[in-house]
């Protein structure tokens, strides 16, 4: 079946740094691959998306690519700010009746000054 | 209201009560789903409704009885409840696509503990 894997957190940056975030896949087909973020005490919110390969998804200074050689949709960021701590979740829908997502583990950043 | 809500926030319940969780999409879509999420854990696909249909049951205790009046509200209902159930309940809709692709809305959240 399908499966995301996400780098283990957490991530601790210095504001400023730069940010990569790897996420992987396992689908057949051709997916959609998701970033979510879930900001503490808040439900999860789309970061950006990718429908297919080679396009990138970005917003907010966030970005990914969709390489389908490589199975991989890894998050970067080229300078961090303290309010970007959250939990990133890498996702992926396969097709059917209704789109299902399959959710990675998350990965939780911390942004210090 | 705008997006997607869900009430209650917080719900604190005893094994033998019986509470109901509440979401509502304001998005016109025709897909709606809870999840569970729990510490150190992949957020879980509980049900899934497409066009007030369940289409998916992800092996759920009976437990939870999940209810779709119509398209915009979706229930959960709970009832002897055992307190590894506690965790962050997540409500999402989607407007479904032959093709798929489309990203899901979540709402806030209803994060439940059961004593």
């Amino acid at each position: 079946g399908d499966s995301v894997t996400q780098m283990e957190g957490p991530v601790t940056l210095s504001e400023e740094a730069f940010l990569t975030i790897n996420c992987t896949y396992t689908a057949t087909g051709y997916p959609s691959l998701f970033w979510y973020v879930q900001y503490p005490g808040e439900g999860l919110q789309l970061l950006l998306k990718a429908t297919k390969a080679d396009d990138k998804g970005s917003n907010k200074g966030f970005e990914a690519t969709y390489r389908k050689e490589t199975t991989s949709f890894h998050l970067e960021k080229g300078s961090v700010q303290v309010s970007d701590s959250a939990v990133y979740f890498c996702a992926l829908t396969s097709t059917g009746t209704a789109s299902k997502l399959t959710f990675g583990t998350g990965t939780r950043l911390q942004v210090t000054l | 209201e705008t997006g997607v809500t869900q009430t209650p926030r917080h719900l604190v319940m005893g094994m033998t009560n019986k509470k109901s969780l509440k979401c509502e999409q304001h998005l016109g879509h025709n897909a709606m789903y809870w999840y569970k999420q729990s510490a150190k854990k992949p957020l879980e696909l509980m049900f899934v409704y497409s066009l007030e249909e369940r289409v998916e049951n992800n092996s759920v205790p009976s437990r939870f009885s999940p209810e779709c009046p119509n398209s915009s509200h979706l229930f959960l209902h709970l009832h002897t409840l055992q307190p590894e159930d506690s965790a962050l309940y997540l409500c999402a809709s989607t407007q479904h696509l032959a093709g798929g692709g489309n990203e899901q809305f979540f709402g806030p959240g209803t994060r439940l503990t059961v004593l």
